[in-house]
């Protein structure tokens, strides 16, 4: 099965500056990347997505780039603000045929004001 | 439009006890998803539902957890002889296809074993 893994853990950053989170996947067969923000006593909701036929997509402030060379794909927040700070998720899909998605452990984001 | 439902939002209950935990997907979405997530943790798949098909319980973690999926629709997950260990926030999400399709979650609920 698909194994995601996350860095940093934490991450934290002045308002304004850019934070980039970074994630590995092992199967070479994964074709779908979302990545998901959590804020405290929430679910996670969907912020960006990319799938393997791309290799960037952006909207507004945030943008995902996708090496599946390197199987590696990253999310980048540009003019970072306070509501950003929340714990992010990168996932994969867990193989071939399967639905369920396998989560990257997390990155703690805190902007400081 | 409303989004994925979960009641209750929390659960305390006694070791041993059975619990019922429910999930009401988006309207019309044919696959559901049951998720754990510990504290601090990320989130791990538990089971998941594709229409009328089998469901997938590859991520069950022992025979004590079990859910239904009634009328394509509401979903229930039930633990029985609940241990402390299953304490966690249990997310319930959805998807229009179940096919590489955006999973939509729920605001999941937290269970408390005592």
């Amino acid at each position: 099965g698909e194994n995601v893994e996350q860095h940093p853990s934490t991450l934290s950053v002045q308002e304004g500056d850019s934070a980039v989170i970074k994630c590995t996947y092992s199967d070479s067969a994964s074709n779908y990347f979302p990545w998901y923000k959590q804020e405290l006593g929430k679910g996670p909701q969907l912020i960006i997505d990319i799938r393997s036929n791309v290799g960037e997509k952006k909207d507004q402030r945030i943008a995902v780039t996708l090496n599946k060379t390197a199987k590696h794909f990253s999310l980048h927040i540009t003019e970072t603000q306070p509501e950003d700070s929340a714990v992010y998720f990168c996932a994969a899909p867990q193989g071939t045929g399967r639905r369920a998605l396998t989560f990257g452990s997390g990155t703690r984001l805190q902007v400081q004001p | 439009g409303a989004g994925v439902s979960q009641s209750p939002s929390n659960k305390v209950t006694e070791k041993g006890k059975d619990v019922e935990l429910r999930c009401d997907p988006i309207s019309g979405h044919t696959a559901l998803y049951w998720y754990r997530q510990s504290l601090g943790q990320g989130l791990e798949f538990l089971i998941y539902f594709q229409g009328n098909s089998a469901p997938d319980k590859s991520g069950l973690p022992s025979d004590r957890f079990s859910a239904e999926r009634t009328g394509g629709s509401v979903s229930t997950l039930t633990i029985q002889r609940t241990q402390q260990e299953d304490s966690a926030v249990y997310l319930c999400a959805s998807s229009g296809t179940g096919g590489v399709d955006t999973q939509y979650f729920g605001p999941g609920t937290r269970l408390t074993v005592l």
